[in-house]
């Protein structure tokens, strides 16, 4: 999975704290996508978003759920006061496009709620 | 609504034998698929896609059938080597739209030499 870069891949927060997953996606793309695999479960789309803008936040729980992709910099996803129930893994993918361009993923964040 | 369905939660095949993973889906707007494979603790390795104005597509070992009618997709892969036990996703898009993909709930393949 070289190329779409995740960070940190492993994070632990107490329950009310805030995690902040980085994505650096592979050169040359400009569309993100974020992901969410809860354990025994498929990737669920969370967000999709281009330079400076979300195009699709469907996915994205409406409370405690941000998501950005500045001008400049990662894309950053950001969940507010966790809880036990945020525990997953965090996929961030990328394409150079829109339209049938396969997506290409990072290796992902596992999330720990103490 | 699991639009896309994996109902086969495992597979196993032998080393150089044919494995086929199946793939079927609700959604008739869906006109863009993809194969991932999946190790442990990494992330999905993107593997072949096809759109829906085909019906077969091939690479190297890997090959993928759309039946629109039926909505199913199938991913062979000849031959088999042990290094292809993974979990393997289908997933399907609605291209020109969001282009979020619509994950199944995966088959784990398991190669025996």
């Amino acid at each position: 999975n070289a190329g779409v870069m995740q960070n940190p891949r492993h994070l632990v927060r107490r329950r009310g704290q805030e995690a902040r997953l980085r994505c650096s996606p592979m050169k040359g793309h400009s569309h993100v996508y974020w992901y969410r695999q809860l354990p025994e479960e498929g990737l669920k789309f969370m967000v999709y978003l281009q330079k400076e803008n979300i195009i699709d936040e469907s996915g994205m729980p409406k409370e405690r759920f941000s998501a950005e992709f500045p001008k400049e910099g990662p894309s950053i996803l950001r969940i507010q006061q966790v809880v036990r129930g945020d525990s997953a893994a965090y996929f961030c993918a990328s394409s150079p496009a829109a339209g049938d361009q396969p997506q290409h993923f990072g290796d992902g964040t596992r999330l720990s709620i103490l | 609504d699991q639009q896309v369905k994996q109902n086969s939660p495992s597979l196993s095949v032998q080393e150089g034998r044919i494995s086929i993973l199946n793939c079927d889906y609700t959604n008739s707007m869906f006109d863009y698929f993809l194969w991932y494979k999946k190790y442990p603790a990494e992330g999905p390795t993107f593997l072949i896609s096809i759109s829906s104005i085909k019906d077969k597509n091939e690479d190297g070992r890997f090959t993928v059938f759309l039946n629109k009618s039926a909505k199913h997709l199938s991913l062979h892969i000849v031959p088999s080597q042990p290094g292809d036990s993974a979990v393997y996703f289908c997933a399907a898009s609605v291209t020109g739209a969001t282009n979020k993909l619509i994950f199944g709930t995966g088959t784990l393949l398991a190669v025996q030499p």
